[in-house]
C-alpha cells in the first residue's frame, strides 16, 4: 500500500501572507497522480489542485500552486495571498495511474488569521 | 446539477441496531467508494466499486457491507454498529478512476456524521 504523510497537523498564517503545506509519499510506482483537497468547516471535500507525476511542470490554480519533487517524493502546496476563506483542513492524496484506490494523508488544519 | 448525495447528514444510533447510509450520484460514474474520516487518521477507504455488481474491500472493511445493484447507488450497511464505528463517512464517485483518461478525480458527497452509543 502507498503511504501519504502530512507532518504538520496545524498551521496558521496571517491574511495576505503566503503559506506552504508539506506532503510526502512513499511509492514504487512511476506513474501516478497527486491531489490536494480542501475541507472547510462545512465538511465538503473540494479539489484544490491535481498533479500528474509524468508532467515536470508544477500545477497551478490561481493562488494555489504546488512544488512537486518526484525524486524526493514530495508534493507541497503553496497558498499565496491567503484569505479568510482558506481556513480549512487540507488533505494530500495519492493515486497510481490505472489504480482503483486513493490514499490520503492525515490532514493539515490551516487557520488564516485576520 | 452534478452531485453525489448522501443521506442522512447526521445519525445517532445504538450499538447493534442495523443501519444504512445511502449514496447516489447523477453523473453516470462507474467508480464509487466509501471513506471514513477520523481525527489524526485522515480518510481511509472502506469499500469501493468499479461498476455494477463489482465491489472490493478497501483498507478498513471490517464491520461494513456494501452493494452495487444499480450504477447510481452505492449504500453502506452497518449490520451491527459498534461505538468504534463512530466517524464521519464520505461517499465519492469518479468517471475515470482505473482508466487511462488522465482526468481522474473524486467527487465527494457532503458527509454523514455517525454516532454509535
Amino acid at each position: 500500500a502507498q503511504t501519504v504523510t502530512q507532518s504538520q497537523p496545524e498551521m496558521s498564517v496571517q491574511e495576505a501572507e503566503t503559506v506552504t503545506l508539506s506532503c510526502t509519499y512513499d511509492t514504487s510506482e512511476n506513474n501516478y497522480y497527486l491531489f490536494w483537497y480542501k475541507q472547510p468547516p462545512s465538511r465538503q471535500m473540494i479539489l484544490v489542485i491535481r498533479q500528474e507525476a509524468y508532467k515536470q511542470q508544477n500545477a497551478t490554480e490561481n493562488r494555489f500552486s504546488v512544488n512537486f519533487q518526484k525524486a524526493a517524493k514530495s508534493f507541497s502546496l503553496k497558498i499565496s495571498d491567503s484569505q479568510l476563506g482558506d481556513t480549512a483542513m487540507y488533505f494530500c492524496a495519492f493515486m497510481k495511474r490505472n489504480g482503483n484506490q486513493f490514499y490520503f494523508g492525515t490532514g493539515t488544519s490551516l487557520t488564516v488569521i485576520p | 446539477e452534478a452531485q453525489v448525495t448522501q443521506n442522512p447528514r447526521y445519525l445517532i444510533t445504538v450499538t447493534g441496531k442495523k443501519l444504512t447510509v445511502t449514496c447516489s450520484q447523477n453523473m453516470n460514474h462507474e467508480y464509487m467508494s466509501w471513506y471514513r474520516q477520523d481525527p489524526g487518521l485522515g480518510l481511509r477507504q472502506i469499500y469501493y466499486s468499479m461498476n455494477v455488481e463489482v465491489t472490493d474491500k478497501g483498507d478498513v472493511p471490517e464491520g461494513y457491507k456494501v452493494s452495487r445493484k444499480e450504477k447510481r447507488n452505492f449504500p453502506l450497511i452497518l449490520e451491527s454498529p459498534s461505538p468504534n464505528q463512530t466517524s464521519l463517512y464520505f461517499c465519492a464517485s469518479s468517471s475515470h478512476l482505473g482508466g487511462q483518461s488522465g482526468n481522474e478525480k473524486l467527487f465527494f458527497g457532503s458527509g454523514t456524521q455517525l454516532s454509535v452509543l
